[in-house]
């Protein structure tokens, strides 16, 4: 069992949805992260909170918005997405902050979205 | 950046066979981890390795940092353990840089 809990498992929204996935650790971790996963490919780095702050954007689009709410919760709003956005969505989390990323990095389950 | 290299890129075993998988890259880290994706996406931490030897059950991995290669050993596998294994390093920046992957089928 994953001890980084992701939700939903699966979504579909149409290019004028919004939607939100969200994702959940009770490991006491101070860095959380998304990745977006295409099939057959490598996880990609999207965003990385670091005690709660923003502190990394790697070149996302705007439609898409993170959201750190507090240090165990991170949401991902989604907003007139495309379909080339369809892809596994993976939360992770790993200890010490930012540069706890020299720790194990844990992954939820992911969201499989599916944009229509 | 780093580059990384896995290798073989696909792999086919009988159950109960051993293989070596292999994660080469480009410069010095500081930050090496396996991971197993299963067929169902989930992706669970293997082994967070930027030196040594570890061991957890049929599986192990040895990294020589200072020869930048990092090797993954799977002992009598078993049907469970196909999907694709990731290697992953990361060096001064923050980011880990994955690998394409090895893609791993048992057949029973």
């Amino acid at each position: 069992d994953t001890e980084v809990t992701q939700t939903p498992k699966h979504l579909v929204m149409g290019m004028t949805n919004k939607k939100s996935l969200k994702c959940e650790q009770h490991m006491g971790h101070r860095a959380m992260y998304w990745y977006k996963q295409k099939a057959k490919k490598p996880p990609e780095l999207m965003f990385v909170y670091s005690y709660e702050k923003l502190s990394i954007n790697e070149s996302v689009p705007s439609r898409f918005s993170p959201e750190c709410p507090n240090s165990s919760l991170l949401n991902l709003h989604l907003h007139a997405l495309q379909p080339e956005d369809s892809a596994l969505y993976l939360c992770a989390s790993s200890q010490g902050g930012i540069l706890g990323v020299r720790s194990p990095l844990h992954f939820g389950n992911g969201t499989r979205l599916t944009v229509t | 950046g780093i580059q990384v290299e896995q290798s073989p890129p696909d792999l086919i075993l009988q159950e109960g066979a051993n293989s070596t998988l292999r994660c080469n890259f480009s410069d010095s880290v500081n930050n090496l981890q396996w991971f197993h994706q299963n067929p169902w996406g989930q992706l669970i931490n293997l082994f967070y390795i930027p030196s040594g030897t570890k061991q957890n059950g049929r599986l192990s991995a040895t990294t020589v940092a200072t020869e930048r290669y990092s090797l993954l050993y799977i002992s009598s596998s078993q049907t469970t353990d196909s999907g694709v294994y990731f290697c992953a390093v990361g060096g001064s920046s923050y980011k880990l840089i994955f690998g394409s992957g090895t893609r791993l089928l048992v057949r029973p």
